[in-house]
């Protein structure tokens, strides 16, 4: 079964603590995309990773961190720095620039 | 900086009503438009791929064209199944990165 894989679905958190998600991907995708989206609202750019051992940030990077030591996988980290970390997060993997990308079924993260 | 603006912001349509999600752009030499299907609680579903002005892609429903400056997301025949948010997003050739717009959340009743 091809595709991207987050885990978990669901994920609580206490004020103070970091928490990473999971994000995998078979599809042999160059690059990886991490997304937030609000309530209401339209995707925004974490951070991506053009290619192994690389990454970028991007609109709103503050208070998360990613890693990139394997093609498939790239997980994020959200850390206590990030001030409004309630929000639906998603993952996507694509060929790279002018090509679409394709998502997985996103982590809801909770701080409780 | 790249924008992309979507309106209607919501759309409610009775089935087999016909319409069109409108999706301007500005963008720095654009890559690619990109048109996406997303399902509450879900990852957005990858629908079309438009390059150039005057492009245009069909599926099932729906029809998506490209201008310089807008693509529209043509609806036509729309059954409840249809009920979903569409969302927008470009690519400029100076990365790999996609910009969103907001959505168009469309709710066609039977």
């Amino acid at each position: 079964d091809g595709g991207i894989t987050q885990s978990p679905k669901y994920l609580f958190r206490k004020e103070g603590q970091n928490v990473t998600l999971s994000c995998e991907q078979n599809l042999n995708h160059d690059a990886m995309y991490w997304y937030r989206q609000d309530p209401g609202q339209g995707l925004r750019l974490i951070y991506y990773s053009q290619i192994v051992n690389d990454f970028q940030k991007g609109d709103i990077a503050e208070g998360y961190s990613v890693s990139r030591e394997k093609k498939e996988s790239f997980p994020l980290t959200v850390t206590s720095a990030q001030k409004n970390p309630t929000a639906f997060y998603l993952c996507a993997a694509g060929r790279g620039a002018g090509t679409e990308a394709f998502f997985g079924q996103g982590t809801r993260l909770t701080v409780v | 900086e790249d924008q992309v603006t979507q309106s209607p912001e919501a759309l409610r349509l009775q089935e087999g009503e016909s319409s069109s999600l409108n999706c301007s752009y500005t963008v720095s030499g654009l890559r690619g438009l990109f048109w996406y299907r997303q399902d509450p609680g879900k990852g957005p579903e990858f629908l079309f791929t438009l390059y150039s002005a005057g492009e245009e892609k069909e599926k099932e429903r729906l029809k998506a064209t490209l201008t310089k400056k807008e693509s529209f997301l043509h609806i036509t025949a729309p059954k409840p199944e249809d009920s979903a948010t569409y969302l927008c997003a470009v690519n400029n050739n100076a990365g790999n990165m996609l910009t969103f717009g907001g959505g168009t959340r469309l709710m066609v009743k039977p």
